[in-house]
């Protein structure tokens, strides 16, 4: 069974662009989540799709979106890119289903850096 | 506030020992916990995952234990290994929210 899938790995943007970063859950998984990684913050939680529709979402600017297609695999856009979000940017996925038994399992991350 | 901490922040051990890993949360109303494993660089590796009726689960070497009434876990490592070195990091499902909230994590050596 294939894990979770993010791409590309690495990315390197200047301030002002966009970028988009794309997550291929686990086969059979409905919910996707996105999180930011840096060593000041630690991981924070940034939105959450389930079925094609956002159902959670963090505290972060409008600059950050994210959307679901019907196969379930996710991307998460960030526009105007500031010199702070440069982070690993890791996507979780999970059955979604039944959360007291939802294990979430994650890919090994998008590191984007903005210079 | 709905907040995870991670006690010790750095752990450096002789290969061999026995270890604990503390976790503690601020809030009882969880759904679950889970252990993570992130090496450096790298994603994070689901360890162990205890739903908020079980006490523990163990796999391997590792065995985890939840504490709802006091706001705690640990992670217990047995004859800890080199290869056991990483960050390792406790999150807590709060039934209000809807996500994960992170420990800052607790990196762990494993000296030969």
């Amino acid at each position: 069974k294939a894990g979770v899938t993010q791409t590309p790995r690495y990315l390197i943007k200047t301030r002002g662009q966009q970028v988009t970063l794309s997550c291929s859950p686990i086969s059979g998984h409905r919910s996707v989540s996105w999180y930011q990684q840096t060593p000041g913050q630690g991981l924070q939680f940034l939105f959450e799709y389930f079925s094609e529709t956002q159902r959670n979402k963090g505290n972060f600017p409008g600059r950050f979106s994210g959307r679901q297609f019907s196969n379930s695999r996710s991307e998460m856009n960030v526009s105007t890119l500031e010199l702070g979000d440069s982070a690993l940017y890791l996507c979780a996925s999970s059955d979604g289903m039944r959360v007291r038994n939802t294990e979430a399992f994650f890919g090994q991350g998008t590191r984007l850096t903005v210079v | 506030k709905q907040e995870v901490t991670q006690i010790p922040a750095a752990l450096s051990v002789p290969e061999g020992e026995n270890l604990v890993l503390n976790c503690s949360f601020t809030d009882s109303a969880i759904y679950n916990l889970q252990w993570f494993r992130q090496d450096p660089g790298k994603g994070l590796t689901s360890l162990l995952l205890i739903q908020s009726s079980q006490r523990e689960q163990t796999s391997g070497r590792l065995n985890a234990s939840l504490d709802k009434s006091s706001g705690r876990s640990t992670l217990y490592i047995a004859a800890s290994q080199p290869g056991d070195s990483a960050t390792y990091l406790c999150a807590v499902f709060y039934n209000q929210g809807g996500k994960l909230i992170f420990g800052q994590g607790t990196e762990l050596s494993v000296k030969p």
